[in-house]
């Protein structure tokens, strides 16, 4: 499996756009790259998943470069519910495979 | 559907109790992870199963921890004899795990567990 690196804390303020790298040098051809987020008390929760370029769904855009080796999550105007850890996983799952976590970014909103 | 469902919510315990944690994966789903989360530790992956069956369980702390899925819409996790250092949030997950198409996996909500 792909480690991943990602800033373990981020601040910011509503309104504005957040953009959380998350660095994989060693993810392999067939490995999807995928973030989800975690709300305190609940389990964690897909938010978007890519393999290349971009991807765009209603909560955030995923930026993938070619060389695969990093990735950026975007989340547009972020307000105080956007609270959350965010956790970047990198791996292949269609048949069951492990679902590995890492320690996440602990992003903060303030108003 | 209602989403994995997993029971106790809540649970507390004395040290040397067993502790058995339940879960209804969504219905269709043929993968199930445990998983288990401290401030000190993070997210960590316990066992997960494909098709019922147990495919690594490597992340199983030690023998006093044991999981069993009997069918495709229920699996326990087992704790004998507890500790206080077993005290965590427990959650289940599961996910279609099948195809072409990578798959995302649904959490439960979890069963915060304190031994005392």
């Amino acid at each position: 499996l792909a480690k991943t690196t990602q800033p373990i804390s981020m601040d910011s303020y509503e309104g504005q756009e957040v953009n959380i790298t998350c660095s994989h040098n060693n993810i392999a051809t067939n490995d999807y790259i995928t973030w989800y987020q975690q709300f305190p008390s609940q389990g964690p929760r897909f938010i978007i998943q890519g393999y290349k370029t971009k991807v765009t769904n209603e909560v955030a855009s995923l930026f993938i470069p070619a060389d695969r080796k990093s990735s950026t999550l975007s989340l547009p105007r972020v307000s105080l519910s956007d609270t959350a850890v965010y956790y970047c996983l990198v791996g292949v799952w269609n048949q069951g495979g492990k679902l590995i976590f890492g320690q996440g970014t602990e992003l903060s909103v303030k108003p | 559907d209602a989403g994995v469902i997993q029971s106790p919510r809540h649970e507390v315990t004395e040290m040397g109790q067993e502790v058995t944690l339940r879960c209804k994966p969504i219905s269709g789903h043929n993968s199930l992870f445990w998983y288990r989360q401290t401030m000190m530790r993070g997210l960590e992956l316990l066992i997960y199963f494909n098709n019922n069956v147990p495919i690594d369980d490597s992340g199983m702390p030690e023998d006093r921890f044991s999981a069993k899925m009997p069918n495709a819409s229920f699996s326990t996790l087992k704790i004998q004899p507890s500790e206080p250092r077993d005290s965590a949030v427990y959650f289940c997950a599961s996910s279609l795990g099948l195809g072409l198409m990578n798959t995302e996996a649904f959490f439960g909500q979890g069963t915060r567990l304190t031994v005392v």
